[in-house]
């Protein structure tokens, strides 16, 4: 069955790098845009970045455009999101999503804990 | 950018009907899709287009649209059904997706 496992996560000081990964399985990983979406703690879902299958289309939420970055490598069927200059209100569980073309977020990951705090 | 509106809570009694409410002018153009995340775990996926249900989803979960307004209906609540529901749709072209604020339910 598919299978979208995260890793990567921690504690990071405002200002430092993290990279998060989100290693597929189950599914032809190349077929399929891929998504990162965000939770804060206690609050709702927030949309995070993008890519397509190819990897050479990507689209950021404005609160993160110029910081995060988003990539894949479909041979090893894992997508990566690079955060540079973290800050505070970036601390919260990212989730990787597949993108379904009729169903958008569909699975996803069981979410990976990021905080930033010096 | 633009915004969808749920209710913070919504309560029933185990056997009743639970209607979750999200409104946002872009649910006149594109489709609303709706996730069950339970305390802990991951969203999952339970109504999409509106009202479709993907396999797996129990016949009591529906959906439906009416102008800016879309509802998720839970008819004979059970207690596994507690957790949060987020609202998703996209913008106009498709490309940027919005979640709504996510709505509590309790079974009493």
């Amino acid at each position: 069955q598919v299978q979208l496992v995260e890793s990567g996560g921690g504690v990071v000081h405002p200002g430092r790098s993290l990279r998060l990964s989100c290693a597929a399985s189950g599914f032809p990983f190349s077929n399929y845009a891929m998504h990162w979406v965000r939770q804060a703690p206690g609050k709702g879902l927030e949309w995070v970045a993008v890519i397509s299958k190819e990897g050479n289309k990507r689209h950021y939420a404005d609160s993160v455009k110029g910081r995060f970055a988003i990539s894949r490598d479909n041979s090893k069927n894992t997508q990566y999101l690079q955060m540079n200059s973290p800050r505070a209100e970036d601390t919260a569980v990212y989730f990787c999503a597949k993108h379904d073309p009729s169903r958008w977020f569909d699975p996803w990951g069981q979410g990976i804990l990021v905080t930033v705090s010096s | 950018s633009y915004e969808l509106t749920q209710p913070p809570s919504v309560s029933v009694s185990p056997g009743q009907t639970a209607r979750i409410t999200c409104s946002g002018d872009a649910l006149t153009k594109q489709y609303a899709y709706w996730y069950h995340q339970r305390p802990g775990q991951a969203p999952v996926l339970v109504i999409y287009k509106d009202n479709e249900r993907p396999s797996g989803i129990p016949e009591r979960f529906s959906g439906s649209s009416s102008g800016t307004t879309v509802t998720m209906t839970i008819s004979g609540v059970q207690a596994e059904d507690e957790g949060d529901y987020h609202c998703q749709s996209a913008d106009n072209s498709g490309t940027y997706p919005v979640f709504g604020g996510g709505t509590k339910l309790t079974v009493l």
